[in-house]
């Protein structure tokens, strides 16, 4: 059975730095992209960007750019994503999801959701 | 980036009706859309790839149709449980997979 299961819910202040993280099971980590999901409070779905296991290449969403970094474990099979300062704007539920699927963008498996809140 | 538009952002509808949901992509994606249900506090579930396959286990009241750039959802003799929101995604191409804003289906 497919499983990705995401760290825990932080609260953090602005200007400060963090990494989630989603760990995957059940299937070979090395075969698909798997990236992260942005969902703001109340609103919709924002993707971010993607990685692939093997190389840790990396697909990332323009409108993400200077913002969060994803990177990959292909060891412990898990992927991160991470911020070096955060802003109130970041605060929001971040989901991570593998990539499958005929065109291989199709969001087969999501992990629980990681709440994020930035306050001072 | 391809921008994709749904209708209605939100229903309400009573248990057995027929609901259609519409998506529009700014540009032909082929078949590649995808419609996922989200509740709430839950993460989205893959419930329709490729336009129209429905996902293992995924309820057969639940269709999708289109390719090029229109798509509808279709939940025939709607259940309780399909209250949700319902968003569409194309899978067609980078540099951003894109979703709709989202339909949240009511119960009334």
């Amino acid at each position: 059975e497919v499983q990705l299961v995401q760290s825990g819910a932080v609260v953090k202040r602005p200007g400060e730095s963090l990494k989630i993280s989603c760990k995957a099971s059940g299937y070979t980590f090395t075969t698909h992209w798997i990236g992260w999901v942005r969902q703001m409070p109340g609103e919709g779905l924002e993707w971010m960007g993607m990685a692939f296991p093997i190389d840790s290449d990396t697909r990332n969403n323009p409108s993400f750019a200077g913002q969060a970094v994803i990177s990959v474990d292909k060891f412990s099979s898990t992927v991160y994503l991470q911020w070096d300062s955060l802003k109130a704007s970041d605060t929001a539920i971040y989901y991570c999801a593998r990539h499958g699927g005929e065109s291989g963008y199709d969001l087969d498996y999501w992990g629980q959701g990681t709440l994020v809140t930035v306050s001072s | 980036d391809i921008q994709m538009t749904q209708s209605p952002s939100s229903l309400s509808a009573s248990v057995g009706d027929r609901v259609t949901i519409t998506c529009r992509a700014s540009q032909t994606i082929s078949s590649n859309l995808c419609w996922y249900q989200q509740k709430p506090g839950k993460a989205p579930k893959l419930l329709i790839q490729a336009a129209s396959r429905l996902l293992s286990g995924v309820p057969s009241r639940f269709s999708g149709s289109g390719s090029g750039a229109v798509f509808t959802l279709t939940i025939n003799s709607l259940h309780p449980e399909d209250s949700a929101t319902y968003f569409c995604q194309q899978s067609f191409s980078l540099p951003a997979l894109t979703f709709g804003g989202g339909t949240k289906v009511e119960i009334k």
